[in-house]
């Protein structure tokens, strides 16, 4: 079975532009969560998507939105991208997201603003 | 908000020996852990994982105990391998949310 795929892999942007990074869900996975991870905060935890919609939310602005697809697969947008968005973004997938469920990751992507 | 950090962030151990990574959350409500690998350049690898039921759950060279009592977690690889090399971390799911909360991670270092 494929893991996670996450396209593109390396993206260069420049402030101000905006940016959309997809991902492609375990099959059979219809949850699909997305992470932050920058050496400064570590992992953190974006949102989180199941049945095309938005179940949970962490602290971000409402620059970093996202959308899920009747297929599972799911995108994630940041627009205005500043300078302290340069992160590695992680997408994973989970089953339905219950309890106790393991997430799977993709390789992420790396985003460099300049 | 509650978090899950590690001791040590970095441990250099000999080709061979056990590894023991250690990991204190502080969520009392917590009953899922998981431990991920992190090589460079990749996303996190699923290890092993336990649940709060349990205190102690054995994979293929791996061992993860769970002390509920200190809130502390470990992680045991038994005869490290130059390929144990990486970042790991461990992870609380916050099952309300639907969130993992990452420890800051330990690099484990292999020497050969």
């Amino acid at each position: 079975k494929a893991g996670v795929t996450q396209t593109p892999r390396y993206l260069i942007k420049t402030r101000g532009q905006q940016v959309t990074l997809s991902c492609s869900p375990i099959s059979g996975h219809r949850s699909v969560s997305w992470y932050q991870q920058t050496p400064g905060q570590g992992l953190q935890f974006l949102f989180e998507y199941f049945s095309e919609t938005q179940r949970n939310k962490g602290n971000f602005p409402g620059r970093f939105s996202g959308r899920q697809f009747s297929n599972s697969r799911s995108e994630m947008n940041v627009s205005t991208l500043e300078l302290g968005d340069s992160a590695l973004y992680l997408c994973a997938s989970s089953l339905v997201g219950g309890a106790q469920e393991t997430q799977y990751f993709g390789p992420g992507t790396r985003l460099l603003v300049l | 908000g509650e978090s899950v950090g590690l001791h040590l962030p970095t441990l250099s151990v000999q080709e061979g020996d056990n590894s023991i990574i250690n990991c204190a959350y502080s969520n009392s409500a917590s009953d899922y852990f998981i431990w991920y690998k992190q090589e460079s350049g990749k996303g996190p690898q699923f290890i092993i994982d336990i649940r709060s039921n349990m205190d102690k759950r054995q994979g293929q060279r791996v061992t993860v105990l769970l002390n509920k009592t200190v809130k502390h977690l470990s992680l045991q690889i038994a005869a490290t391998q130059p390929g144990d090399s990486a970042v790991y971390f461990c992870a609380d799911l916050d099952t309300g949310r639907r969130a993992l909360t990452f420890g800051s991670g330990t690099r484990l270092q292999v020497q050969p």
